[in-house]
């Protein structure tokens, strides 16, 4: 089964300040199609999961530009450039490369410091 | 707009059976897969269950299999996961979501298995 490991579990920022996530993959991420499905979701305080990015890099209509997601093969980190309230919360990525087997990370809580 | 909405949570005693169901509205229901995944009370999101768009494939995490049915009734808009033989560890806040991306998510109905 494909384990991805977030780090950090918990990150404190700052508003304004610029944070990074990581996940890392226990397999490759590139499908055979030459897709890479890992996706980044934020989940705020008694709230569902939202799609903030999507294939690595692609960010989700609506969502701010100050998301960013890069990273290849098994290696992959979501980075906030200029923390604002709303964005406090727990962050997860998600892989469906190795669909119908999906994986979640165990999250990574964003909080003000 | 895309609203996904659950339904048919509660408190159940274990080894009881219970229904959930998830109505889709604002998009084409009938084009997507969709899935049902939980979380436990101050954890993390579990995959449980996906449903193809036309019921021809289903696929289930090995801690519901045998237990959980995912279908869906594309005439009506609505997805389902019947759940027998409930546990305790089947507590939690189950969402259905839309889709290879999980880009829409339902706010959740909670399952409470408890003697």
């Amino acid at each position: 089964d494909v384990v991805l490991t977030q780090t950090p579990p918990t990150l404190s920022a700052t508003i304004g300040q610029s944070v990074s996530i990581s996940c890392r993959s226990s397999q490759s991420l590139l499908h055979s199609n030459g897709n890479t499905y890992l996706n980044w979701l934020l989940q705020r305080p008694g709230q569902p999961p939202q799609l903030l990015i999507y294939l690595v890099s692609r960010l989700e209509s609506g969502v701010p530009n100050r998301f960013s997601g890069s990273g290849s093969g098994t290696d992959f980190t979501l980075k906030i450039s200029g923390v604002e309230a709303e964005d406090l919360g727990v962050y997860y990525c998600v892989q469906s490369t190795h669909a119908p087997m999906y994986t979640f990370g165990a999250g990574t809580k964003l909080e003000l410091k | 707009e895309v609203q996904l909405v659950e339904s048919g949570g509660g408190l159940v005693k274990p080894g009881s059976s219970l229904k959930l169901s998830c109505v889709a509205s604002g998009f084409t229901f009938s084009s997507y897969g969709m899935h049902w995944i939980r979380q436990a009370p101050k954890k993390g999101l579990e995959w449980i269950a996906l449903i193809y768009y036309d019921s021809s494939n289903k696929y289930y995490a090995d801690s519901v299999k045998g237990r959980f049915t995912i279908s869906r009734d594309n005439s009506k808009n609505t997805l389902y996961l019947e759940m027998n033989s409930l546990r305790s560890e089947d507590t939690a806040m189950y969402y259905c979501a839309k889709g290879v991306n999980f880009d829409y998510w339902g706010q959740g109905v909670m399952v409470t298995v408890s003697s």
